[in-house]
């Protein structure tokens, strides 16, 4: 079983429309949980970052962590066709186990105009 | 700033071969990282360095080797190149303090095909 479960995709969706992602992980001693995007044959920039349980929003864009669930979503609201990427999550544990990151294997997002 | 670059962007090697992947920011972060990234399959860590002098391996590290003789610069050293080590290869960096610690700044990529 993979530490970071997330589903492939590719996930199309019309202009306008809420988007939801997924990922759901087994070490319970991850703290930290971000999401990138990487759009094509770019390399992976930070989109959200959270710390511990709870939701964070930025513009169109919320994070939210349930650790009692080991589940992590990120909702995009009014997509744009803009918004056509991967998004990979990510996450790493307190400690010594924050130097490095565990990431899903990313979800192609289509959206189209 | 520049950021994270790399080099070179694209490379395609013969089996047995050997390269050195460059990668160079311009942050002053204490930590560097290389990952491969193969068709959905995530990014997999390969080695990284929390400083000059100082490496660990990562997760996939047979294959290749690393050193970090100064804060700028981290090359990614393949040697005996073989197919399975066809891959986008990615450099990235942090900071090791502040607010933003966990956040990774990625290069944008080196794709290597192995033939």
């Amino acid at each position: 079983q993979k530490e970071v479960e997330q589903d492939p995709g590719p996930l199309s969706v019309p202009e306008g429309a809420i988007v939801s992602l997924n990922c759901t992980y087994s070490n319970s001693a991850f703290q930290y949980f971000m999401w990138y995007r990487q759009y094509s044959r770019k390399g992976p920039e930070l989109l959200m970052y959270t710390y511990s349980s709870g939701n964070k929003e930025d513009g169109r864009f919320t994070a939210q962590v349930d650790k009692s669930s080991k589940y992590i979503s990120l909702f995009i609201r009014d997509s744009q066709p803009s918004d056509s990427a991967t998004y990979l999550c990510a996450m790493s544990a307190k400690g010594a186990g924050r130097r490095a990151l565990t990431f899903g294997s990313g979800t192609r997002l289509q959206v189209q105009p | 700033n520049a950021g994270v670059t790399q080099t070179p962007k694209f490379r395609i090697l013969k089996i047995g071969q050997s390269m050195t992947l460059q990668c160079t920011q311009d942050m002053n972060h204490n930590y560097m990282y290389w990952y491969r990234q193969d068709p959905g399959m995530g990014l997999k860590l390969i080695y990284y360095s929390v400083g000059a002098g100082i490496t660990d391996k990562g997760e996939v590290p047979n294959g290749y080797n690393v050193s970090r003789s100064t804060t700028e610069d981290f090359p990614l050293r393949l040697e005996l190149a073989a197919p399975s080590q066809t891959s986008v290869y990615f450099c990235a960096s942090r900071s090791r303090d502040g607010s933003l610690a966990d956040t990774q700044y990625f290069g944008p990529g080196t794709r290597l095909t192995v033939l």
